[in-house]
């Protein structure tokens, strides 16, 4: 089956850790996203990338990093320079960039802060 | 620069009542796309519809429609005959078709929907 999968599902961190999730599809998709969500609130982009080798940054991308050497894979690093990093993140991946091509997202990462 | 605005936080329904989303957005694209999203407890993502900037006719899928005037900036999702399962959240979206902004999927706040039996 395609689709978009997001590992792990609970991550603990201690102050002052960078941590890794990671995000994998096999939908061949050419766009993906990593988008933070905390309760209640809605989803915020980190950073986007169109094509492999390439990303842009989102709204919210200070103390965040990412890289996309394959097409199916798109790491996000929280390092710790985030200073509030306890939150739900979700990774997105379209089909393309533009027109009709909806976003498939993963299950996403409860990352929290200990 | 892109921006989605949802002024309602939360909206009450009665079952089998029709119920609108608002949704306004700003953008100085004129290829653009937008969507809208539900988010179930559960925290998952299910897409509903797309309406893209140059489409004429308001889109539809099933209960969904969405209400699009263009001049206005607005994009409001209207469901019809609501179901007890529409509780959930739902985010309006907007992807940029040109620019700095190309390819950029950016969501609003959200709105909380609550079905009453």
């Amino acid at each position: 089956d395609g689709g978009i999968t997001q590992s792990p599902k609970y991550l603990f961190r201690k102050e002052g850790q960078n941590v890794t999730l990671s995000c994998e599809q096999n939908l061949n998709h050419d766009a993906m996203y990593w988008y933070r969500q905390d309760p209640g609130q809605g989803l915020r982009l980190i950073y986007y990338s169109q094509i492999v080798n390439d990303f842009q940054k989102g709204d919210i991308a200070e103390g965040y990093s990412v890289s996309r050497e394959k097409k199916e894979s798109f790491p996000l690093t929280v390092t710790s320079a985030q200073k509030n990093p306890t939150a739900f993140y979700l990774c997105a991946s379209t089909l393309s960039a533009m027109g009709p091509a909806e976003a498939f997202f993963g299950q996403g990462t409860r990352l929290t802060v200990v | 620069a892109q921006k989605i605005t949802q002024t309602q936080p939360g909206m009450f329904v009665q079952e089998k009542e029709a119920v609108t989303l608002d949704c306004t957005y700003d953008t100085s694209d004129q290829s653009y796309g937008l969507f809208w999203y539900k988010q179930p407890s559960s925290g998952e993502m299910i897409f509903l519809i797309y309406q893209g900037s140059y489409d004429e006719q308001n889109a539809t899928e099933g209960r969904y429609s969405l209400n699009f005037q263009k001049a206005r900036k607005s994009a409001n999702l209207v469901i019809s005959a609501s179901q007890l399962g529409d509780s959930a959240m739902y985010f309006c979206a907007m992807r940029g078709g040109s620019g700095t902004s190309y390819g950029k999927l950016t969501f609003g706040q959200g709105t909380i929907l609550t079905v009453h039996p």
